[in-house]
Formats: C-alpha cells, sequence, structure tokens
C-alpha cells in the first residue's frame, strides 16, 4: 500500500530537549516535504526537499533542521525546541509538488 | 508573490443542499490549484486538483471546482451535502519559482452539515 508514515504520532517533550520526527514513503517519489499546522493558519512549509542531498527552506524553517540521506526518508530535527513549536507536524511526498501525499501528522507538545 | 485566500473560515448546510467554498488566488505564474480535505484527527486527502487543462474539474466523492483565470478563483462545490463530507477544506496553489515549487495553503474552512 503506497503511503507516508511518520513516528511518533504523539510527542511531549520539553524545552531544550532535542527532537527527530521521522518521515518515510514507500512511493519512490523524489519531492518529500515538511508542513507545520496551526489552528486558523492553515498549513506552513518548514523544509522542502526535491531529491536526495538536496532540501531548502520553506515558508517558517527557523529552528528546524532536515536532511536527505535517503530517497525514501526525510526526518525532521529540532535541535533545541522551544513552546512556540507545539503544532501539528505533517510530511508530504509527490513525484513533483503537484498532488502531494500527507502522512498522518504527528502532534508535539514542548513545555 | 502566491497566496491564497479562503473567503469562509466557517460554513454550515443541511444535508442535502448545495456546498460552496470559495477561494480566490493570486499568482504572478501559472498556478497550480488544489483542494484537500482534513477529517477530524486525520491527514490530508487531495480531492482535486487544476493543473491547467480543463478548467472544470472534477475530483473525488462528488465534489468539482472551476478554474475562472478572470475572477482568480477556484471555488469547490457540491449538489448534496453529505453527513460524511463534515471536515475542513483546504485550497492550495503552487507554482514554480526559478527552480523550486512552493505550496502555499489557505487557512481552511470548515464545513458543518446539518442533519
Amino acid at each position: 500500500e503506497a503511503q507516508v508514515t511518520q513516528n511518533p504520532r504523539y510527542l511531549i517533550t520539553v524545552t531544550g530537549k532535542k527532537l527527530t520526527v521521522t518521515c518515510s514513503q514507500n512511493m519512490n517519489h523524489e519531492y518529500m516535504s515538511w508542513y507545520r499546522q496551526d489552528p486558523g493558519l492553515g498549513l506552513r512549509q518548514i523544509y522542502y526537499s526535491m531529491n536526495v542531498e538536496v532540501t531548502d527552506k520553506g515558508d517558517v524553517p527557523e529552528g528546524y533542521k532536515v536532511s536527505r540521506k535517503e530517497k525514501r526518508n526525510f526526518p525532521l530535527i529540532l535541535e533545541s525546541p522551544s513552546p512556540n513549536q507545539t503544532s501539528l507536524y505533517f510530511c508530504a511526498s509527490s513525484k513533483t509538488s503537484v498532488a502531494q501525499y500527507f502522512g498522518p501528522g504527528t502532534r508535539l507538545l514542548v513545555l | 508573490a502566491q497566496s491564497v485566500t479562503q473567503l469562509d473560515s466557517h460554513v454550515s448546510v443541511s444535508e442535502g443542499t448545495p456546498v460552496l467554498l470559495r477561494c480566490n488566488y493570486s499568482s504572478s505564474y501559472s498556478p497550480s490549484l488544489f483542494w484537500y480535505v482534513q477529517h477530524p484527527n486525520k491527514g490530508l486527502q487531495l480531492l482535486l486538483k487544476y493543473t491547467s487543462a480543463a478548467t472544470l474539474v472534477k475530483g473525488i466523492n462528488g465534489f468539482e471546482a472551476e478554474f475562472k483565470k478572470s475572477e482568480t478563483s477556484f471555488h469547490l462545490t457540491k449538489p448534496s451535502a453529505h453527513m460524511s463530507d463534515a471536515a475542513e477544506y483546504f485550497c492550495v496553489v503552487s507554482g514554480r519559482m526559478d527552480s523550486s515549487y512552493k505550496l502555499i495553503f489557505g487557512s481552511g474552512t470548515r464545513l458543518l452539515v446539518r442533519p
């Protein structure tokens, strides 16, 4: 089954404790991206990757890092999380940026 | 610059009546436009997409949208609402800028369906 998986689905952490949210897709897509969703703001793009070893900033990249060492994986790294990064995070992939497939979401709470 | 505006944050309809969710866009490029749906506690699902082919686009679950360049609109419609349509809907614009793609999401419209 074609899918985008994210782990963990729910995470509570404390300020400053580094964390990684994993994202994996099994569709051999070149394009992957991360979004955060906040009430009243829709989804905002954090980072995206056009292919392996090619990443670029989206609209709200501050406080986040990504890497793309393999085509199927695109982890999101928060080196020093802060409460304003409490949000719902979605990973997505596609062959191009058209018709992206979204993962189920990761709900993060930073205390 | 590209942007998308969803004109209603909430829309309430009765089951069996038509649905209209409004979206206006702004783009310096020839845009691709999408509608996504998000059911409670679920991820996003693509409803339909416009990529410069037919201006009337049919999607899943009986939804359709019409691309109107003169009005810079891409409104989502359905002839008859079903209870299962209750969800949040996002209008999205995409366009190629330099060598990269950007996706811009609207702030969402929550559809309520009354029995």
